[in-house]
C-alpha cells in the first residue's frame, strides 16, 4: 500500500539555523499538508498546498516557514531560522481531493531546536 | 471556531475485552467529517475509521465501531476483541466538509492492551 514517507526522521539543529524537512506524498495525490505537534500537545495545522500555492495556513505559519514543491514528488516545508520553540514533531500529510477526503500521514520528522 | 477534546489521556484493556474510547466535539456547522486515526509507536498515523455528518448509521471497520450522537457532539471509538497490535495512541480528529483543508485534532488517548 502507498505511504507518505518523511526525511529525515530526527534533525538537531542550532538556533537560528535553516532546516527544510522533505515529504514524498503518495503519487497520485493532489493536495499536500503540514502539521506539527509539540511535545505533549494535539497534532496542530501548518498549512495546505494545491496547484502549487498554499491554499490555507493558519496562524502558526508565519513568514519563517515556506513550502515547496521542488519536483513531482518532494513536498518540502523550510523554517528559515529555527527558535526554541520550533522543537516539535512534524507531520505531512496527503490527499487524494480535498478536505472531504482522507488525509494520510507521514511517520514524521522529530526537530530539536537547541 | 471548532475544537475536539479527549478526555481520557491514557486507557488499557485486557486482550480479548472490548475498549471505548471517547471524544467530544464542537462545532456550530452541520456538515462535518470525523475521524480516529490510530498511531503505533515509532510509525505514522493511520486511518481507523471514519464518519460522514450527514450519515446517521455509525461508521464499521471490522473490529472498529463508532458510536456517533450528533447532537451530543461526541464521537466515541468501540474496540471489540482487542489484540495486542491495538496498542497505539489514538487520534480522534474533525473537519469541514467546505470551505478548509485542515483536520482539528484531539490530545490522543493511550490506550495499552494487556495480555
Amino acid at each position: 500500500e502507498p505511504e507518505v514517507t518523511q526525511t529525515p526522521s530526527h534533525q538537531v539543529t542550532q538556533m537560528g539555523q535553516e532546516v527544510i524537512l522533505r515529504c514524498v506524498p503518495i503519487s497520485n495525490h493532489l493536495y499536500f499538508y503540514w502539521y506539527r505537534q509539540i511535545l505533549g500537545q494535539k497534532v496542530e495545522f501548518l498549512v495546505s498546498f494545491y496547484n502549487n500555492e498554499i491554499s490555507e495556513k493558519s496562524e502558526i505559519f508565519d513568514d519563517q516557514f515556506s513550502v515547496e514543491r521542488p519536483d513531482g514528488s518532494n513536498f518540502t516545508l523550510k523554517i528559515r531560522s529555527t527558535k526554541l520553540e520550533d522543537s516539535a514533531m512534524y507531520f505531512c500529510a496527503s490527499s487524494l481531493t480535498d478536505s472531504t477526503d482522507t488525509q494520510y500521514f507521514g511517520p514524521g520528522t522529530r526537530l530539536t531546536v537547541l | 471556531a471548532q475544537t475536539v477534546t479527549q478526555s481520557q489521556p491514557e486507557m488499557s484493556v485486557q486482550e480479548a475485552e472490548t475498549v471505548t474510547l471517547s471524544c467530544t466535539y464542537d462545532t456550530s456547522e452541520s456538515n462535518y467529517y470525523l475521524f480516529w486515526y490510530k498511531q503505533p509507536p515509532s510509525r505514522q498515523m493511520i486511518l481507523v475509521i471514519r464518519q460522514e455528518a450527514y450519515k446517521q448509521q455509525n461508521a464499521t471497520e471490522n473490529r472498529f465501531s463508532v458510536n456517533f450522537q450528533k447532537a451530543a457532539k461526541s464521537f466515541s471509538l468501540k474496540i471489540s476483541d482487542s489484540q495486542l497490535g491495538d496498542t497505539a495512541m489514538y487520534f480522534c480528529a474533525f473537519t469541514l466538509s467546505s470551505g478548509t483543508y485542515k483536520y482539528i485534532f484531539g490530545t490522543g488517548t493511550r490506550l495499552k492492551v494487556l495480555a
